[in-house]
């Protein structure tokens, strides 16, 4: 296992266009994350999943933004409309039932530039 | 709400010198906290938790922290820094219950030879 994967690593859109990101996580990991990190800041939270089930989504994931994990394995993270705003580096992590004692696995993350 | 306040946005020091990353947090019920680093170019790492028992909590690699709940600390330390520890370190919080963590902006630590 090589660990949590995203895809792509850098993206560059139009404002206004739509994009999607993917998220493999650890094969054995239950629980799916999503964050989002701005310059300078440490991440937020944005949705976690527990197998298909998105059990918690943040007050930052406006009507524009989706998340998926249709067959417990893979994530997928939509924004439509992308706004200059949106330019972040997107944080996707997995763990297994005993999150806190092992904590997450972050991936490398997706860099989305909007302009 | 919780919140993590992480003092220092940037410590430089030279090597073999000691460092203390400082963080506070805010909450109202029990928490568990973590330090997680990020080297350049890679993703984030756990570094080390506290979750219940001994207040210090120690790293392979020689970082120990200290849980202090009267002061709603979790400080980061090492006695003697190498320059593979130059990383951006990150200090987060999760409210027992919920498995959402709550991240201070982050503390770059540069080793100086």
């Amino acid at each position: 296992d090589t660990g949590v994967s995203q895809n792509p690593r850098h993206k560059i859109t139009k404002r206004g266009q739509n994009v999607t990101f993917r998220c493999d996580p650890i094969s054995e990991h239950n629980r799916l994350y999503w964050y989002r990190q701005t310059l300078g800041q440490g991440p937020e939270f944005l949705t976690y999943f527990q197998n298909e089930a998105q059990l918690e989504k943040s007050r930052l994931l406006s009507d524009r933004f989706s998340a998926e994990r249709p067959k417990g394995s893979f994530s997928t993270l939509e924004i439509q409309r992308t706004e200059q705003g949106d330019s972040a580096m997107y944080l996707c992590a997995s763990s297994s039932d005993v999150w806190a004692s092992y904590g997450y696995t972050f991936g490398s993350g997706t860099r989305l530039t909007v302009v | 709400a919780q919140s993590v306040t992480q003092l220092d946005s940037q410590v430089p020091v030279f090597e073999e010198a000691p460092v203390e990353l400082r963080c506070n947090y805010s909450s109202s019920v029990s928490v568990y906290l973590f330090w997680y680093v990020q080297y350049p170019n890679q993703g984030l790492q756990l570094l080390l938790k506290y979750l219940s028992g001994s207040t210090l909590v120690e790293s392979i690699n020689g970082f120990e922290a200290e849980f202090n709940k009267s002061q709603t600390s979790f400080h980061l330390r090492k006695p003697s820094v190498h320059i593979s520890d130059t990383a951006e370190y990150f200090c987060a919080v999760s409210d027992r219950g919920s498995e959402k963590l709550v991240f201070g902006k982050g503390t770059k630590l540069t080793v100086n030879p």
